[in-house]
């Protein structure tokens, strides 16, 4: 089954610890996307790559950070920096090639910082 | 800067009454305008892509439409599990690869 997979489900880290959220895919997608979202406030882009080794700066960046070593993996980390952490993480991925934007969505990761 | 309103932000219906979601866009030109699915606490399920004005694309009770400025998702005889939340989303030319949400439509179904 070619899909996207994200883990922890739910995540519970104390305020001050950096916490990794993994994002797998195989459906041999190029570009891989990072979104948070809020109650209310729609899906804001954190990161995404287009390619394996390079990344861009999505909305909000700021207190992320995020590496594309494989074409499978694009892992994201919360780091201490980040103010207000406790959000709904999602993962997509998309073909990367001219007609074929759309997205496709992990299940998602909770994360709850206290 | 490109942007998409959704409206109505919730709507409830019975079961079997038919109705339109609306997604209004402004967009540097338009590559592709992007339907989603969302159920709680999950990711969001892709629907349709429409390319240009005059598109239809349907799937099972669902119609989606585009014009050059919106975009209609409509329902038609709905049953509960069509209860979500819809997303709509833009994709325009100056954007790389980075799609714009609006903030979603919460639809529930009475039976």
């Amino acid at each position: 089954d070619g899909g996207i997979t994200q883990s922890p489900k739910y995540l519970f880290r104390k305020e001050g610890q950096n916490v990794t959220l993994s994002c797998e895919q195989n459906l041999n997608h190029d570009a891989m996307y990072w979104y948070r979202q809020d109650p209310g406030q729609g899906l804001r882009l954190i990161y995404y790559s287009q390619i394996v080794n390079d990344f861009q700066k999505g909305d909000i960046a700021e207190g992320y950070s995020v590496s594309r070593e494989k074409k499978e993996s694009f892992p994201l980390t919360v780091t201490s920096a980040q103010k207000n952490p406790t959000a709904f993480y999602l993962c997509a991925s998309s073909s990367g090639t001219s007609g074929r934007w759309e997205q496709y969505f992990g299940p998602g990761t909770r994360l709850t910082v206290t | 800067e490109d942007q998409v309103t959704q409206s109505p932000e919730a709507l409830r219906l019975q079961e079997g009454e038919s109705s339109s979601l609306n997604c209004s866009y402004t967009v540097s030109g338009l590559r592709g305008l992007f339907w989603y699915r969302q159920d709680p606490g999950k990711g969001p399920e892709f629907l349709f892509t429409l390319y240009s004005a005059g598109e239809e694309k349907e799937k099972e009770r669902l119609k989606a439409t585009l014009t050059k400025k919106e975009s209609f998702l409509h329902i038609t005889a709905p049953k509960p599990e069509d209860s979500a939340t819809y997303l709509c989303a833009v994709l325009g030319l100056q954007g790389a690869q980075k799609l714009v949400f609006g903030q979603g439509t919460r639809l529930t179904i009475n039976p």
